[in-house]
């Protein structure tokens, strides 16, 4: 039973690259979400999904986009990657809106 | 805007003192208020949790205090110990979706 893994734990983009960060859970939670974590400003929230096929944006959203095609998976995508996406990134998934469990983080460096 | 404020920013305790950490809201519409706990380099993990029909939860050493008609919660860690000195955070779900708003996380440092 993993929990929550994510991937990579660490990656160094340049200004304008893409990538995407993968989260996938085994607890068959039908909530998974993304937050970004910056020092003085705690987590905020990306984007959510509350099953397959639905996800809707969080506080953050702009950069960055996201698809649910199965429970277990919930990547996010960024398209044009900036400077102001350095960050450190957690995966959360949960059922029954209680009990997250977060993933390790992958702490991205846009140069 | 930040819906959930959360002070203070920072907090030092000795060994065996009492740590307490604040969180305020406005929004009647959250339902649920969970207290992570997060260790460097660490995602965070799940310490405690409230519902507003609640004014009091105690697990062991932490307890939170919920007062609903001040929109405020607290987190009290008793006999603080230096294995709790992490970074600590409020959060609130609304109730008409699983969105789980954080505040912005007190570092606790408990000296021996």
């Amino acid at each position: 039973n993993a929990g929550v893994t994510q991937t990579p734990k660490f990656q160094v983009l340049k200004t304008g690259q893409s990538m995407t960060l993968q989260c996938a859970q085994d607890m068959n939670h039908e909530y998974m979400s993304w937050y970004r974590q910056d020092p003085g400003m705690g987590l905020r929230l990306i984007h959510y999904s509350v099953g397959a096929g639905i996800t809707d944006q969080g506080e953050v959203p702009n950069g960055y986009n996201v698809s649910r095609s199965t429970t277990e998976d919930f990547p996010l995508r960024l398209l044009s990657a900036a400077p102001s996406q350095t960050s450190v990134y957690f995966c959360a998934s949960g059922r029954g809106g209680v009990g997250y469990t977060f993933g390790s983080g992958t702490r991205l460096t846009v140069v | 805007q930040q819906q959930v404020k959360q002070s203070p920013q920072s907090l030092i305790v000795q060994k065996g003192g009492i740590s307490i950490i604040n969180c305020a809201y406005e929004n009647t519409a959250f339902d649920y208020f969970p207290w992570y706990q997060q260790f460097p380099g660490k995602g965070p993990a799940l310490l405690i949790a409230i519902r507003p029909d609640v004014s009091e939860k105690k697990e062991g050493r932490f307890t939170i205090s919920f007062n609903k008609s001040a929109k405020q919660f607290s987190l009290h860690i008793m006999d603080s110990q230096p294995g709790d000195s992490a970074t600590y955070f409020c959060a609130a779900r609304m109730d008409s979706s699983y969105k789980l708003i954080f505040g912005s996380g007190t570092r606790l440092l408990v000296r021996p």
